[in-house]
This record gives structure tokens, C-alpha cells and sequence, in this order.
């Protein structure tokens, strides 16, 4: 069974930072492209950044273009997600999941908090 | 890019049929095949229901289907159930590797 699992979610401060980690088991990431997306308190979707099996394309919303950098490690089946410059809108739950064009499955999501 | 407009809310009584529209334009839903829907009850992950317009993942219940005409999406959940009650989001690809989500339908099984 696939299984991804996140975490490094916590309380930052504006303008501060944070990594995010998903770890991935029952399949070799190797061999599948993932993504980040997140769900702000009470609200919708949104897609992040995806990055492809062998790390070699990313792509990023508007939101968090230059601000967010998605990075994967094969060898150790993980996926990342560095955020930088962190704004209180970036408050949410974020997810990892399988996929560029439609996601399955999802992790259980990771808590990112930004207030001062 | 905007997000996909979906309505706010749908309802239906057990085992009656009810659809959601997500609607977008040419350049998202209109121009790709990739358009997939999600449920999420609350306090859990999204799941996958139905992928590339049409396509049901091993496990979802045929009572889930989706159909795609030029730049609107559907979602069609047959026999309702109470355990069909959640948020269901509509996602589609837009190109140069963006993807869009929809903004949420909450659906209510009377």
C-alpha cells in the first residue's frame, strides 16, 4: 500500500522559514512525479509545485514562485518543500501526493502556522 | 490563473442523483483531458474519485461518474448515500505544468 507521510509543520514567524518533508513508502518515488498542495483553515485547494520522478522539472504557483523551492531525494524517498519569506497567508494544511495532472494518494497533511 | 468555479453547495435525499459543475475556460478544462474530482470529509485528506474526466479509481463506487463538455466539468453522484456527504473539489490541468483547483462544493445528503 502507497503511504505518504508528512511533517516539519510549526508555528514561524513571518518572514521566517521552514522545510517540509514527505516520506513515501510502499513505492519507489523514483518512479513517480509528486506535489505539494495546500488547504488554508476553512477553505479550498490549492495547488503548490510539482516536481517530476527524477527531479529534473518543477513547476510552482504564482503564490509561492521565489518564495518556495520543491526538491526530492530518491535514494531516500522523500520529497521537501524549503519555504522561505513565510507570510500569515501561508497559514494552512499542507499536502503531498502522487502525481502532476491528477493526485492519488494524499498524505494526512502537515500544519504550517505563520503568525508573530 | 483563477480557480475553477464550482456551486458553493448541492443536495439530495438518499438515492436520489445530484451533479456538480466546475466550470473554466479553453485554456484549462476546455483545452486538456485532465480533469479529476476529490472528496474530502472533514478533518481528512482528499481522496481521488474520479481521474482525466471520466476515469474511476479501483475502489470508488460506479455510482460516481464525471463528463466534460468544452470548458465545464461534471460530477454526477447516482443513489445517494449518507456516507456520500462531504466537500468534493474538481481539479484540472492548465498547461506548462499548472494545475488549477476548483473552490469547493459542499455536498449535503438530506
Amino acid at each position: 500500500e502507497v503511504q505518504l507521510v508528512e511533517s516539519g509543520g510549526d508555528l514561524a514567524q513571518p518572514g521566517g522559514s521552514l522545510r517540509l518533508s514527505c516520506a513515501a513508502s510502499g513505492l519507489s518515488s523514483s518512479n513517480y512525479a509528486l506535489t505539494w498542495v495546500r488547504q488554508s483553515p476553512g477553505k479550498g485547494l490549492e495547488w503548490l509545485s510539482g516536481i517530476s520522478s527524477d527531479g529534473g522539472s518543477k513547476n510552482y504557483a504564482d503564490s509561492v514562485k521565489g518564495r518556495f523551492t520543491i526538491s526530492r531525494d530518491n535514494s531516500k524517498n522523500m520529497l521537501y518543500l524549503q519555504m522561505n519569506s513565510l507570510r500569515v497567508e501561508d497559514t494552512a494544511v499542507y499536502y503531498c501526493t502522487r502525481g502532476l495532472k491528477w493526485f492519488d494518494p494524499w498524505g494526512q497533511g502537515t500544519l504550517v502556522t505563520v503568525s508573530s | 490563473q483563477s480557480a475553477l468555479t464550482q456551486p458553493p453547495s448541492a443536495s439530495g435525499s438518499p438515492g436520489q442523483s445530484v451533479t456538480i459543475s466546475c466550470t473554466g475556460t479553453s485554456s484549462d478544462i476546455g483545452g486538456y483531458n485532465y480533469v479529476s474530482w476529490y472528496q474530502q470529509h472533514p478533518g481528512k485528506a482528499p481522496k481521488l474519485m474520479i481521474y482525466e474526466v471520466t476515469k474511476r479509481p479501483s475502489g470508488v463506487p460506479g455510482r460516481f461518474s464525471g463528463s466534460k463538455s468544452a470548458n465545464t466539468a461534471s460530477l454526477t453522484v447516482s443513489g445517494l448515500q449518507a456516507e456520500d456527504e462531504a466537500d468534493y473539489y474538481c481539479s484540472s490541468y492548465a498547461g506548462s505544468g499548472n494545475v488549477l483547483f476548483g473552490g469547493g462544493t459542499k455536498l449535503t445528503v438530506l
